[in-house]
């Protein structure tokens, strides 16, 4: 089935640091690609998504770009806050057993520090 | 308003019981999901359910029992929990294009079984 595969955690950055994590995906068909965020204690909440090649995605500074050359989704933010502490989650659409699904990466746990 | 709530947040259990957990969304979404989210983050899909029927069937134990009494409620019920039941339950839902909308998910259920 398809699969996504991000970064390996933990990610520790700098207040204002650029962030990068990134995340690539196989897949037979031509899938949707989301960021979902897990703040701690919380559900996910989507934050970006992009669904055809090309597309960029965009929501609250971050952005990532549909590289279907590259079967990648990579998350980026020019200059990251205390408060985007919290797990990063990869996700693709999917579809199995006649009906659509979401599959998530393992999730990237970023810490940014004051 | 809470889109997709859960009960409850959290939940102790010994080995053994059997226990339910609740999910409704307010978002007049046709499809919810139940998905597992392990001590590492990684979150797998359990079921899903489209207007009451059951669309979506992964590999899970028999003692776990999905019950859609209408397409605005989704419950989870468990017999003979064990140690490894023990983990993270997110409810979602979605319209029924889940590739272009995405998921609203729950804010979760821990489950610890002792």
């Amino acid at each position: 089935g398809d699969s996504v595969t991000q970064m390996e955690g933990p990610v520790t950055l700098s207040e204002e640091a650029f962030l990068t994590i990134n995340c690539t995906y196989t897949a037979t068909g031509y899938p949707s690609l989301f960021w979902y965020v897990q703040y701690p204690g919380e559900g996910l909440q989507l934050l970006l998504k992009a669904t055809k090649a090309d597309d960029k995605g965009s929501n609250k500074g971050f952005e990532a770009t549909y590289r279907k050359e590259t079967t990648s989704f990579h998350l980026e933010k020019g200059s990251v806050q205390v408060s985007d502490s919290a797990v990063y989650f990869c996700a693709l659409s999917d579809w199995g057993q006649g009906a659509q699904k979401l599959v998530f990466g393992q999730g990237t746990r970023l810490t940014i520090n004051p | 308003d809470t889109a997709v709530s859960q009960t409850p947040k959290y939940l102790v259990t010994q080995m053994g019981n059997d226990k339910s957990i609740k999910c409704e969304q307010n978002l007049g979404h046709d499809t919810m999901y139940w998905y597992k989210q392990d001590s590492k983050k990684f979150l797998k899909i359990m079921f899903s359910y489209n207007n009451k029927e059951l669309i979506i069937n992964e590999t899970v134990p028999n003692r776990f029992s999905p019950k859609s009494p209408d397409k605005a409620h989704l419950n989870l019920h468990i017999n003979s929990l064990e140690l490894g039941d023990s983990a993270v339950y997110f409810c979602a839902s979605s319209q029924e294009e889940a590739g272009n909308y995405g998921y609203t998910f729950g804010s979760g259920t821990r489950l610890t079984v002792v």
